[in-house]
């Protein structure tokens, strides 16, 4: 069966700095991923996504994501952290959607 | 546009007592999914419908759980004999069809509390 595994439960930033979010898949074939974002009182939002072609993937609130064959991971990047990133963070594969634990990052000014 | 809507936003109930919650997906979205967050967790696949049938319900905890969609719109999820295990926030999300290439657009949740 398809899962994933965030190793990060909480992640500590300081506005400015970069980012970045780990997620490593278990999958036989080619996966598909995504990554979702959650704000407090908000839904569950799509980042980005993966399903084949160019590795580096571009997202919505400047994210991307690189998928590595060779490592099993789709960690998600992000040059320079705002305050307004602040929230918890999902990794997931399709297609009723099998999330990870997630990761709440936290952001310091 | 509208978003995916689910009311109410907050339920306090007692153990034992039986609960709906109601989700409104987006108008002319054909597929519509539930999950279940508990705490510190990821959301947890429920069920989910392809217009008014249930096309996989392999999530669903146990029979006290169940899902309804009768016209292919608003789907409520009913709880029976609730129990303190069941507090959780309930997401629902719908999507233009089924399939991985469609994105599931989440509502705001229902947060569910059991006393």
């Amino acid at each position: 069966a398809q899962s994933v595994t965030q190793p990060d439960i909480h992640i500590t930033v300081s506005e400015g700095a970069s980012l970045e979010l780990r997620c490593n898949y278990s999958y036989g074939a080619t996966p598909y991923l995504f990554w979702y974002v959650q704000s407090p009182g908000q839904g569950l939002q799509l980042l980005l996504k993966y399903f084949s072609g160019d590795t580096l993937v571009q997202g919505i609130k400047g994210f991307e994501a690189e998928f590595k064959r060779s490592q099993s991971s789709f960690n998600l990047r992000k040059p320079s952290v705002h305050w307004s990133d602040a929230a918890e963070y999902f990794c997931a594969v399709p297609d009723k959607l099998i999330f990870g634990t997630g990761t709440r990052l936290q952001v310091f000014p | 546009g509208a978003g995916v809507s689910q009311t109410p936003s907050n339920k306090v109930t007692e153990k034992g007592k039986y609960v709906e919650l109601r989700c409104d997906p987006i108008s002319g979205h054909t597929a519509l999914y539930w999950y279940r967050q508990s705490l510190g967790q990821g959301p947890e696949f429920l069920i989910y419908f392809q217009g008014t049938g249930a096309a996989d319900d392999s999530g669903l905890p146990n029979d006290r759980f169940f899902a309804v969609r009768p016209e292919g719109s608003v789907s409520t999820l009913k709880i029976q004999r609730t129990e303190r295990g069941d507090s959780a926030v309930y997401l629902c999300a719908s999507s233009l069809a089924v399939g991985i290439t469609y994105e599931q657009y989440f509502g705001p949740g229902t947060r569910l509390t059991v006393t």
